[in-house]
C-alpha cells in the first residue's frame, strides 16, 4: 500500500465514450502527476499539478484532459479516445522536498485502459 | 536519441550472484538518478537515488554514478528469486523549480534459483 488509490483498475471503453480516471492520495505531497506506460516503451510524463496548479503539459492530445481540485485528489477525464491510446495510465505524488525531492514518486497501482 | 537508455535484457542472474543493471544518459543538465523496481502487474517503486559522484549503499543495493562517462549502475549483492523485477533508471533535471523526470525502457531480471 503506497498511499495512492487509483480507480477504477480496469477500464474497456469504446472510441466514442467518456470515462473518468481518479486518484487520491493520503501522504500529504504537493505534487501529483499522470504517467502513460505502454508496453517496450519508456515511462511517459503526461501531466504534473503542484499545490493544484498544472506546472506540466507534455504535449498531450486534448482528448486527455486533467483536473486537480485539491492537493489530494487528481482525475484525468478521457473522450474520443483512439485504439493506441490503450496503456497503464500511473498516478504518482511526491513531497515537494525530501531526500529525493521531486525524483521520489509514489505510484499508485494504475489504472489499465483498453480502447476498442 | 533516448535520453536514459538501459538494456531491456532479460539479464538471468543466479541466486547468490551479484546483479549489475547500467544505464546511460545523454543529458548532462542531469542531477540525480533513481532507480525504480517494478514487479510484474504492480506499480514502480523506488529503491534508490544518488546525486554525487561515487557509490551509495543500502543493504544488499550498491548505486553507481560516474557523471564524466553519464552512466549509473545498480548492483545487487546476494540475489533473491525476489529481486525478479523490471528495473527503471530515471533521471532528473532541475531548472528554474520546473523538474523533470526521465524513465528507461527498463530492464527485465530474473534471478535463477
Amino acid at each position: 500500500e503506497t498511499g495512492v488509490t487509483q480507480t477504477p483498475r480496469h477500464l474497456v471503453m469504446g472510441m466514442t465514450n467518456k470515462k473518468s480516471l481518479k486518484c487520491e492520495q493520503h501522504l500529504g505531497h504537493n505534487a501529483m502527476y499522470w504517467y502513460k506506460q505502454s508496453a517496450k516503451k519508456p515511462l511517459e510524463l503526461m501531466f504534473v499539478y503542484n499545490f493544484k496548479e498544472q506546472t506540466e503539459n507534455n504535449s498531450v492530445p486534448s482528448r486527455f484532459s486533467p483536473e486537480c481540485p485539491n492537493s489530494s485528489h487528481l482525475f484525468l477525464h478521457l473522450h474520443t479516445l483512439q485504439p493506441e491510446d490503450s496503456a497503464l495510465y500511473l498516478c504518482a505524488s511526491s513531497p515537494r522536498e525530501g531526500q529525493g525531492g521531486a525524483g521520489e514518486l509514489f505510484f499508485g497501482e494504475g489504472s489499465r485502459l483498453t480502447v476498442l | 536519441q533516448k535520453e536514459v537508455e538501459q538494456n531491456s535484457g532479460p539479464l538471468s542472474v543466479p541466486e547468490g550472484a551479484i546483479a549489475s543493471l547500467n544505464c546511460t544518459y545523454s543529458d548532462r543538465g542531469s542531477q540525480s538518478f533513481f532507480w525504480y523496481r517494478q514487479y510484474s502487474g504492480k506499480s514502480p517503486e523506488l529503491i534508490m537515488f544518488i546525486y554525487s559522484n561515487g557509490d551509495k549503499e543500502d543493504g544488499r543495493f550498491t548505486a553507481q554514478l560516474n557523471k564524466a562517462s553519464q552512466y549509473v549502475s545498480l548492483l545487487i549483492r546476494d540475489s533473491q528469486p525476489s529481486d525478479s523485477a523490471t528495473y527503471l533508471c530515471a533521471g532528473r533535471i532541475a531548472n528554474f523549480g520546473n523538474e523533470k523526470l526521465t524513465f528507461g525502457t527498463g530492464t527485465r531480471l530474473t534471478i535463477i534459483p
